[in-house]
């Protein structure tokens, strides 16, 4: 278990630009989670996968971001003409899915953490 | 929609102090609770948990008992200790939430010597 990684830790953007953060869950999970941390504030849901699928997502995701998990391992995140307001820390993190779905905790990376100038 | 509300902190408590986090939580659905906590500079991880309506979730010297009658998770530890500072999160995960967990807003909690 090497745990979840993201990357990058920190990414400085001007505003109208794209960026796309990756994240690695831990090997053996098949569902993976993306929230957004602002301070002050607990994690927010955007987007859940379960392998390839991805079967959530927030009112908060606006058509701006987009979610992938192209062969259920690792998983990207993409935020397209970025604003300041997208200034946040970005999660991600996995579960197992064992004894149930609801009842699995989840494992977090550290984050990328995302400013726009 | 599912909800979940914590004492604001942050709390200012001395080294063997008794600790207690409040946490209520509203959810249409049968929900799994949880506490995670955040030590400076490290992500997020599970504490405990609780699954049903009076289980006892326990580690590291903290407590949180699911109370359906009160919709309650309340944390508490008997005596803390410096290295216990960091942010508390109390969560929760629905079966009809589709599965993903919300938090609370955190409460940041400090421990002086």
């Amino acid at each position: 278990d090497t745990g979840v990684s993201q990357d990058p830790r920190h990414k400085i953007t001007k505003r109208g630009q794209n960026v796309t953060f990756r994240c690695d869950p831990i090997s053996e999970h098949n569902r993976l989670y993306w929230y957004r941390q602002t301070l002050g504030q607990g994690p927010e849901f955007l987007t859940y996968f379960q392998n390839e699928a991805q079967l959530e997502k927030s009112r908060l995701l606006s058509d701006r971001f987009s979610a992938e998990r192209p062969k259920g391992s690792f998983s990207t995140l993409e935020i397209q003409r970025t604003e300041q307001g997208d200034s946040a820390m970005y999660l991600c993190a996995s579960s197992s899915g064992q004894g149930g779905a609801y009842n699995s905790p989840l494992h977090f990376g550290n984050g990328t953490r995302l400013t726009v100038t | 929609g599912d909800s979940v509300t914590q004492m604001e902190g942050p709390v200012t408590l001395s080294e063997e102090a008794f600790l207690t986090i409040n946490c209520t939580y509203t959810a249409t659905g049968y929900p799994s609770l949880f506490w995670y906590v955040q030590y400076p500079g490290e992500g997020l991880q599970l504490l405990l948990k609780a699954t049903k309506a009076d289980d006892k979730g326990s580690n590291k010297g903290f407590e949180a008992t699911y109370r359906k009658e009160t919709t309650s998770f309340h944390l508490e530890k008997g005596s803390v200790q410096v290295s216990d500072s960091a942010v508390y999160f109390c969560a929760l995960s629905a079966n009809t939430g589709g599965f993903k967990t919300i938090f609370g807003a955190g409460t940041r909690l400090f421990v002086k010597a």
